[in-house]
């Protein structure tokens, strides 16, 4: 079955500290996953995705296929990044993204 | 800049009516779909159609049904709306193949029955 799994529902850490949002996923073809942010009052937007291996507001993600896992990280918060953030995993043969329960980020001054 | 738009962000109904959220995007996608956003539950697929006059059932479909007569709009429809159908709701759009993952989001619909 296809799954994503994002074990933290709320995690706080203070402005400057290093930041990690864990999403496993369960999936038995080759994934491909994202990472979608909604800041309060904002539409759902997508923050990265894991072919771009890019970085996007200092955010990065590294799919670990050995370990099922695509954890969201950055070195040092910022309380802009204060927001609810959500794994997906898009199944080709289903041809839809299935999301993850999100995990709040509240980033403390 | 705005390109999936839905048409309510607030709506109170009473139990028993018949709701109709519409959402339009004006991306010329293929894809769209409805989800609704609870805390603690994510996003959970209600419906999706792939083409115009094409539908599929996601993951809770129970309780609604939808609509898609143009490729631009997709109406998702509360036959009798019950408690239990409060929440926030998404469309979104995308292109063929999920457009890589790419699903544009409307504002969304916090429906609340009373």
């Amino acid at each position: 079955a296809q799954r994503v799994t994002q074990p933290e529902k709320l995690l706080s850490v203070f402005k400057g500290a290093p930041v990690e949002l864990k999403c496993n996923y369960s999936y038995s073809g080759s994934p491909e996953l994202f990472w979608y942010v909604q800041y309060s009052r904002q539409r759902l937007q997508l923050l990265l995705r894991h072919i771009s291996r890019e970085s996007i507001k200092g955010f990065t993600a590294d799919l670990n296929k050995g370990e099922t896992s695509f954890h969201l990280k950055k070195p040092f918060a910022q309380e802009e990044d204060s927001a609810m953030y959500y794994c997906a995993l898009y199944g080709g043969a289903t041809n839809k993204l299935i999301f993850g329960t999100g995990t709040l980020l509240a980033v403390q001054p | 800049d705005v390109k999936v738009t839905q048409s309510s962000r607030y709506l109170v109904k009473r139990t028993g009516e018949k709701v109709f959220l519409e959402c339009v995007q004006d991306m010329d996608h293929e894809n769209m779909f409805w989800y609704r956003q609870d805390p603690g539950l994510g996003l959970r697929l209600i419906y999706f159609s792939y083409d115009v006059k094409m539908k599929e059932k996601g993951d809770i479909p129970e309780g609604y049904s939808v609509s898609r007569e143009k490729k631009e709009r997709f109406s998702l429809i509360l036959e009798s709306a019950s408690t239990n159908q409060t929440s926030m709701y998404l469309c979104a759009s995308s292109l063929p193949r999920g457009g890589g993952g790419g699903y544009t989001f409307g504002s969304g619909t916090r429906l609340t029955v009373v």
